[in-house]
């Protein structure tokens, strides 16, 4: 099936700095992108749609300019979270859809 | 809008035992209904689809049927192995689920015993 790479896999940060997560497809060319964010224990949210050449488009609540989305090539979309705090500690899942969607490994953040 | 509900877990179950996790939902139109397993510290992977009605999605011994006329999507798998512990989602995707965002229930955490 389609692979969907992530990167990276999990990143410890100091609160108050950026950090960018990667979101490859493989083997195939994704026009868009989905970024999900996973509380312990709870569904996966959707934070915001990716689109290849233009803006993305964010979830009610979502703040982009604390999580900026980057789709710059049909194989590649990024996610900065600018800014870090604790609270932004969270496993984030990217996904990208070829007839169905195929999810990346995820990345667990932690802010200290 | 569109929704998914998923029983609560934890399902705890010993090895052998069948299993059924439920999954109804609410939607407009006609979506495609999914199930998802997320193994501890991984990423979602695609475990079986129904795209319309009366659809028998199936893999590893997991099959779900996609009933309109009770908006479920229940898993069900006759014999679990210890391997088959994870979470468990339940999501649907409207227009055909190609290149939608998802929704997806809270999830249920399965944890079999030997």
């Amino acid at each position: 099936g389609a692979v969907v790479s992530q990167h990276p896999s999990w990143v410890i940060c100091k609160s108050g700095t950026s950090v960018k997560i990667e979101c490859r497809s493989l083997d195939f060319q994704a026009t868009t992108m989905f970024w999900y964010r996973q509380f312990p224990k709870q569904s996966l949210m959707l934070m915001a749609t990716s689109n290849e050449g233009s803006k993305a488009t964010y979830e009610q609540g979502v703040e982009k300019d604390k999580f900026l989305i980057n789709h710059a090539s049909l194989t590649l979309s990024t996610l900065t979270v600018t800014s870090a705090h604790p609270e932004d500690s969270s496993f984030y899942i990217c996904s990208a859809n070829t007839g169905y969607a195929f999810f990346g490994q995820g990345t667990r953040l932690t802010v200290v | 809008g569109n929704s998914v509900t998923q029983m609560e877990g934890p399902v705890t179950l010993s090895e052998e035992a069948f299993l059924t996790i439920n999954c109804t939902y609410t939607a407009t139109g006609y979506p495609s209904l999914f199930w998802y397993v997320q193994y501890p510290g991984e990423g979602l992977q695609l475990l079986l689809k129904a795209t319309k009605a009366d659809d028998k999605g199936s893999n590893k011994g997991f099959e779900a049927t996609y009933r309109k006329e009770t908006t479920s999507f229940h898993l069900e798998k006759g014999s679990v192995q210890v391997s088959d512990s994870a979470v468990y989602f339940c999501a649907l995707s409207d227009a055909g689920g190609g290149y939608n965002k998802l929704i997806f229930g809270a999830g249920t955490r399965l944890a079999v015993h030997p």
